[in-house]
């Protein structure tokens, strides 16, 4: 069984469209992260919610939306497309265990956005 | 701020060889952690290995280990009886533990390509 799946693998769209990716944990984890990878790999965190609130949000545009449904699910809402968000997005889940100072993160599969 | 930095941007190993990829970080912090990820043509991004800053004694997993250096501020990676599946982009990752556990923000290098050779 996937822990970390997106929907869709692969998103091709025209500039100043509104579109959304999806993802869901099965692992129960508390908290959920988008990452942004772009074209030279570089590999940057966007957001990430626990418990519903969003904890950490790295200055990307507010064109980027993440909404958490419930704690299964971290949907990334990207509204008026530019060509400078074609990347790949990987969401990622972490656990919490009380009174450790780490839990690994669980990346998803990505999703590759190409903005035409 | 915490900057990660790999220099190698590709590198290339035959078959059952010995390669060690380089990373060093810029951090004031004392306590931290260092991943080595690796991220193969599927885009899948796993997590190879792991210390903790705070830990003298190198980790080593299977066939992977790192040299990490603190005063140094370097983090290696080595991999030995390189095989054809480690073909793949490696990702040197920091992170500063968070006082809840919550928000834990990698910082990632930029990677190395690495290609092993039959």
């Amino acid at each position: 069984d996937t822990a970390v799946s997106q929907t869709p693998k692969y998103l091709v769209t025209q500039m100043g469209n509104d579109k959304s990716i999806k993802c869901e944990q099965n692992l129960g984890h508390d908290t959920m992260y988008w990452y942004k990878q772009d074209s030279k790999k570089f590999l940057k965190i966007m957001f990430s919610y626990n418990n519903k609130e969003l904890i950490i949000n790295e200055t990307v545009p507010n064109r980027f939306s993440p909404k958490s449904p419930d704690k299964a699910h971290l949907n990334l809402h990207i509204n008026s497309l530019e060509l400078g968000d074609s990347a790949v997005y990987f969401c990622a889940s972490s656990p919490y265990l009380a009174g450790a100072s780490y839990n690994e993160q669980f990346f998803g599969p990505g999703t590759r956005l190409t903005v035409l | 701020a915490q900057t990660v930095t790999q220099s190698q941007p590709e590198m290339s190993v035959q078959e059952a060889e010995t390669v060690t990829l380089s990373c060093t970080y810029d951090t004031s912090e004392n306590n931290y952690y260092l991943f080595w990820y690796k991220q193969p043509p599927s885009r899948q991004m796993i997590l190879v290995i792991r210390q903790e800053a705070y830990k003298q004694q190198n980790a080593t997993e299977n066939r992977f280990s790192v040299n990490f250096q603190k005063a140094a501020k370097s983090f290696s990676l080595k991999i030995s009886d390189s095989q054809l599946g480690d073909t793949a982009m490696y990702f040197c990752a920091f992170m500063k533990p968070s006082v809840d556990n919550y928000g834990q923000n990698f910082v990632f290098g930029p990677g190395t390509r690495l290609s092993v050779l039959p």
